[in-house]
């Protein structure tokens, strides 16, 4: 079947780094999306990737691997405003996106 | 460019009347759109997805003559919640697709009824 799975709440301060894991399962696989939500607004892409690797941009990164059903966000240098939820995502084979259930990341001073 | 927008960003209504929420993109042609539902603290619902000039293909458990979607053209989809209840208060985003993947998001609609 379908199925996202990510933690659903994390703490980090501010500066530090933090990773957020999603695993997936998710039949004829087509990548996987990163995206943040702040509260009350609706979500804003952050990364797509179906390569394995790493994709570093700015401050964040997403990491792949499909052979694990296995990726990361990697924040860095965290910032009062990353707090939000990241929702990761995958693509299946009609292209459409299984939502996971979102992580609350609350950055603390 | 891959803007969307949503009209009306808020509305309250009363129990019992209907409610049309507006996507569109704006700089591209959105073959396909899509219709999320968000409760509190909640991951996002899909409730429907819309192809322009068919039938829209709602999800499990969504009932189809409460949430009328219209995908009149490549660039616009309306929501219209039918007798709305105060259970059917939440935050309605709308997605478009340009291509196989990408989804562009709207702000979202939030919608309280009384």
């Amino acid at each position: 079947g379908q199925n996202i799975d990510q933690p659903t709440e994390m703490t980090a301060t501010e500066g530090a780094i933090v990773q957020i894991n999603c695993t997936y399962q998710t039949s004829g696989f087509n990548g996987l999306f990163w995206y943040q939500q702040h509260a009350g607004e609706a979500p804003t892409f952050l990364s797509y990737n179906v390569l394995d690797g790493l994709e570093e941009k700015g401050r964040f990164s997403s990491f792949l691997s499909r052979s694990k059903g296995y990726s990361y966000l990697l924040l860095k240098e965290l910032q009062m405003k990353d707090s939000a939820s990241y929702l990761c995502a995958s693509v299946d084979s009609n292209y459409q996106l299984i939502w996971g259930a979102g992580t609350k990341l609350i950055i603390k001073p | 460019g891959a803007v969307v927008s949503q009209h009306p960003s808020w509305v309250i209504c009363k129990s019992g009347t209907s409610v049309k929420i507006e996507c569109r993109s704006l700089d591209f042609q959105a073959t396909t759109m899509f219709w999320y539902r968000q409760f509190p603290k909640q991951s996002l619902m899909l409730m429907a997805t819309s192809n322009e000039g068919s039938k829209a293909t709602y999800e499990q458990g969504v009932e189809k003559d409460k949430f009328l979607i219209n995908h009149a053209s490549l660039t616009l989809s309306t929501l219209t919640v039918t007798s709305a209840h105060p259970e059917d208060s939440s935050f309605y985003i709308c997605s478009a697709r340009q291509r196989d993947y990408e989804q562009y998001f709207g702000p979202g609609t939030r919608l309280t009824v009384t």
